[in-house]
């Protein structure tokens, strides 16, 4: 089955430096991968994902880049702000006879000051 | 609309005891998902629903079971509760499965089992 591998588990920035984390996946029949970003007392909320078939996305400060060969894939904020303090989690798909669903990272706490 | 509801928010339960976590959803999305989310082990799937009549297996179903009472409907049933399993829990739906859609999550239970 797919296994989700997230780095780093925290992280610290200063208010307007960029933040990168990166996520690694095993099955290479996964084709889409999303990230979700949790804020406190609240269930996720997508915030980019990004198809097999594109190399990178963006979303005005949020980016996405995604290598199938080496089969890993990162989200890139830069001129972080305050309110980007959260816990944010990649996935990637997983299929079976029964459909598609997500395997989700354990998740990285970014945590902005200003 | 209200998105992705869940019921209740807490729930204390004592080991040995059974309950029923609620989920909706109106969206008229076909594919539902519960996940449970524990510190450092980011969103775990529990069983999902690729469509109306249909539940399948995800990551760690044991001691769980599920259903699929219509098409906004998706229940989660703890039988005979432990204390492995308090955590918090999570209902989420998509559009459809076997394709790569967002999913949505509703705002979580939290659940204690003394």
């Amino acid at each position: 089955g797919e296994n989700v591998e997230q780095h780093p588990s925290t992280l610290s920035v200063q208010e307007g430096d960029s933040a990168v984390i990166k996520c690694t996946y095993s099955d290479s029949a996964s084709n889409y991968f999303p990230w979700y970003k949790q804020e406190l007392g609240k269930g996720p909320q997508l915030i980019i994902d990004i198809r097999s078939n594109v190399g990178e996305k963006k979303d005005q400060r949020i980016a996405v880049t995604l290598n199938k060969t080496a089969k890993h894939f990162s989200l890139h904020i830069t001129e972080t702000q305050p309110e980007d303090s959260a816990v944010y989690f990649c996935a990637a798909t997983l299929t079976n006879q029964a459909g598609t669903a997500l395997i989700f990272g354990k998740g990285t706490t970014l945590s902005v000051s200003s | 609309n209200a998105g992705v509801t869940q019921t209740p928010k807490f729930q204390v339960l004592k080991t040995g005891q059974s309950m029923t976590l609620q989920c909706a959803q109106d969206m008229n999305h076909n594919s539902m998902y519960w996940y449970r989310q524990d510190p450092g082990m980011g969103l775990r799937l529990i069983y999902y629903s690729a469509s109306e009549g249909t539940t399948d297996k995800g990551e760690v179903p044991n001691g769980y079971n599920v259903s699929r009472l219509n098409k906004r409907e998706f229940s989660l049933r703890l039988e005979s509760a432990a204390p492995s399993q308090t955590s918090v829990y999570f209902c989420a739906s998509s559009e459809r499965s076997g394709r790569t859609d967002t999913q949505y999550f509703g705002p979580g239970t939290r659940l204690t089992v003394l």
